[in-house]
Order: structure tokens, then C-alpha cells, then sequence
């Protein structure tokens, strides 16, 4: 139990429906981070938000949008989604995003596939 | 374009064995270099934070060196038990720009067979 949680596990949607993955943190930590996981290939950083405040949007389709009300809460809001957006969405937290040496606590993901 | 190696890709291993796995990064700017495992359906755990070049760390049968000068991180198990069974994530972060942040390699699978 790393205390960051992801809802839902895992989510079935097709390319015109809209929906959000939801990740809490209750660690007391003030940044946020989504990654995105597809097959055979490394873990890629999505968003970062540090102080609720998005920091990083590394070149992501506008098709996802993040969403951080406050430093325990992360939002990912999804919609008109592609197939190939199938993949394991992470959720990370960690006390401040300084210098890299931070550790990232992680959530158990959200698996998603697009139909 | 920064890139992370891990290899093997996946090892076998009967419990009992020792087991290493190599993590190469670029050298130049780097800044830190963290270890996570990673069994299937949890969370990735995190190992170790590494960023001197030279530095050891260790928590139990597990143990991590790291070279910055030439770009490599080894991941020592000692006596594999059937728990070790996972996936071992190395990332890296260097200084420079927006690119200050965790860069994964696609891991290394371990199966320790009882």
C-alpha cells in the first residue's frame, strides 16, 4: 500500500464516450503526476502539477485533460479517445517536484482500453 | 533524445540463485537515478535514490552501485526467492530545461522459479 489510489481499475469505453480516471493521495505530498504505460514500451510522463499548478504537459493530445483541485486530488478527463490510447494509466505523487531526487509514490494504475 | 537501457529484458532464475541486472543512461547533466520494483497488478515500489557516482545502497538481499561517469547501474539480488518475482524499473533525471524528470527504461522481468 503505497497510499495513492487510482479509481477506476480498469474502464472500457468507446471513442465518443467521456470519462475520468480519479487519483488520491494521502500523504500529505504536493505534486502530481500521470504517467501513461502501453505495451513493450517504458513508462511515460503525461502531466506533472506541482502546488496544483501543471508544471509539465509533455506534448499530450488534447483529448486527455488533467484536472488537480487541490494537492490530495488528480483528475484525468478523457474523451473522444483512439484505440491506440489503450494502455495502464499511472498516478505518482511525491512531497515536491525539485531536482528529480524525490522519490515517486505510485498508484496500482487504471487499465483502459478504447473500443 | 534521452534514452534508458535495461537488460536483460527478462531473466529465470531458481530460488536460491543470485541475479544482477545492468541499467544504462546518458552521462552527461545526470542528477539521480532511482531503482522501483514492480510486481504484477501493485504499485511500483520504490528501491533506491542514487547520485553520487560510486554510491552503494542496500535493503536486504538487494543492492544497487552506480557509475555516472560511465552511464550504468547494476541491481544485485542475493539468494532470489520466489517474491522477488517482478518487474525492476530504473529511471533517470538530469539536469537541463523541462527534461528534469523521471525518464524509464522498459525494465527488466524477473521470474524466480521455487
Amino acid at each position: 500500500e503505497t497510499g495513492v489510489t487510482q479509481t477506476p481499475r480498469h474502464l472500457v469505453m468507446g471513442m465518443t464516450n467521456k470519462k475520468s480516471l480519479k487519483c488520491e493521495q494521502h500523504l500529505g505530498h504536493n505534486a502530481m503526476y500521470w504517467y501513461k504505460q502501453s505495451a513493450k514500451k517504458p513508462l511515460e510522463l503525461m502531466f506533472v502539477y506541482n502546488f496544483k499548478e501543471q508544471t509539465e504537459n509533455n506534448s499530450v493530445p488534447s483529448r486527455f485533460s488533467p484536472e488537480c483541485p487541490n494537492s490530495s486530488h488528480l483528475f484525468l478527463h478523457l474523451h473522444t479517445l483512439q484505440p491506440e490510447d489503450s494502455a495502464l494509466y499511472l498516478c505518482a505523487s511525491s512531497r515536491e517536484r525539485d531536482g528529480g531526487t524525490d522519490t515517486q509514490y505510485f498508484g496500482p494504475g487504471t487499465r483502459l482500453t478504447v473500443l | 533524445i534521452l534514452n534508458v537501457e535495461q537488460s536483460p529484458q527478462s531473466l529465470h532464475v531458481q530460488e536460491g540463485d543470485s541475479t544482477n541486472f545492468t541499467c544504462s543512461f546518458p552521462s552527461s547533466n545526470f542528477y539521480a537515478l532511482h531503482w522501483y520494483r514492480w510486481e504484477t497488478a501493485k504499485s511500483p515500489e520504490a528501491l533506491f535514490v542514487m547520485t553520487l557516482n560510486g554510491d552503494e545502497k542496500k535493503k536486504g538481499r538487494i543492492s544497487a552501485t552506480l557509475n555516472t561517469k560511465e552511464g550504468y547501474s547494476y541491481l544485485y539480488i542475493k539468494g532470489s526467492q520466489p517474491e522477488d518475482s517482478a518487474t525492476y524499473l530504473c529511471a533517470f533525471t538530469n539536469y537541463g530545461g523541462a527534461t528534469n524528470k523521471l525518464i524509464f527504461g522498459t525494465g527488466t522481468l524477473l521470474a524466480v522459479q521455487p
